[in-house]
């Protein structure tokens, strides 16, 4: 089955303790991308990639870092997370970018207390 | 500055009329647009896309229409049910001058009542 999976799925953390969701989808596609989602504010992009070893921001990094040493896995990595960060967050792939139906993953439910 | 809305309030319809759905955007200019729906406690999942140069889409009970004069794209659901209740999400891209991202709206709460 075509899916993209996120782990884990709820997490509950402190300040400052580093924490990776990691992501993996099986279609093969090229781009992938990082969402969170806050309430009113939709769905807001973290990070992309075009393909491995490729990734840039979008348009709310800070406090995240991804890598995409393979195509199929793009973790999202909190080095020191803060109560901020405390969303909903979403990865998605596609075929060959964003001008493609995005497919998202489940969700990780992200509290940082 | 650049946004993208959609309504806020809930729309609530009686089951088997139609859903009108409204997107609004300013200071892009985007050569498509994607409708997806979102279940709660859910990813988003695609349902249509429309192109600037298309000026209605269809897929089944849905239809997607794109006006790049008055920066408005609608979505109808016709006949619609009870499990057409959803919140539903559109998303442009926002072309080469605005950094080619995807931007999502906040989407609309669609109550469909039996």
């Amino acid at each position: 089955e075509a899916q993209v999976t996120q782990n884990p799925r709820y997490l509950i953390t402190v300040t400052g303790k580093k924490l990776t969701v990691t992501c993996s989808q099986n279609m093969n596609h090229e781009y992938m991308s990082w969402y969170r989602q806050d309430p009113g504010l939709g769905l807001r992009q973290i990070y992309y990639s075009m393909n491995v070893e490729v990734t840039d921001k979008g348009d709310v990094p800070e406090g995240y870092k991804v890598s995409r040493k393979e195509k199929r896995n793009f973790p999202l990595i909190l080095e020191s997370p803060s109560p901020n960060q405390t969303s909903l967050y979403f990865c998605a792939s596609s075929f060959g970018g964003r001008q493609y139906e995005q497919y998202f993953g489940p969700g990780t439910r992200l509290t940082v207390t | 500055s650049q946004k993208i809305e959609q309504n806020s309030e809930a729309l609530n319809i009686q089951e088997g009329k139609t859903a009108t759905l409204t997107c609004n955007y300013t200071n892009y200019s985007p050569a498509y647009l994607q409708w997806y729906r979102q279940d709660p406690g859910r990813g988003p999942v695609f349902l249509l896309l429309i192109r600037e140069n298309e000026k209605e889409k269809r897929k089944e009970r849905l239809k997607v229409t794109f006006d790049t004069t008055l920066k408005q794209s609608l979505f109808h659901i016709t006949a619609s049910q009870p499990a057409d209740s959803a919140t539903y999400l559109c998303a442009l891209d926002t072309g080469f001058r605005s950094g080619n991202k995807l931007v999502f709206g906040a989407g609309t709460i669609l109550r469909v009542k039996s």
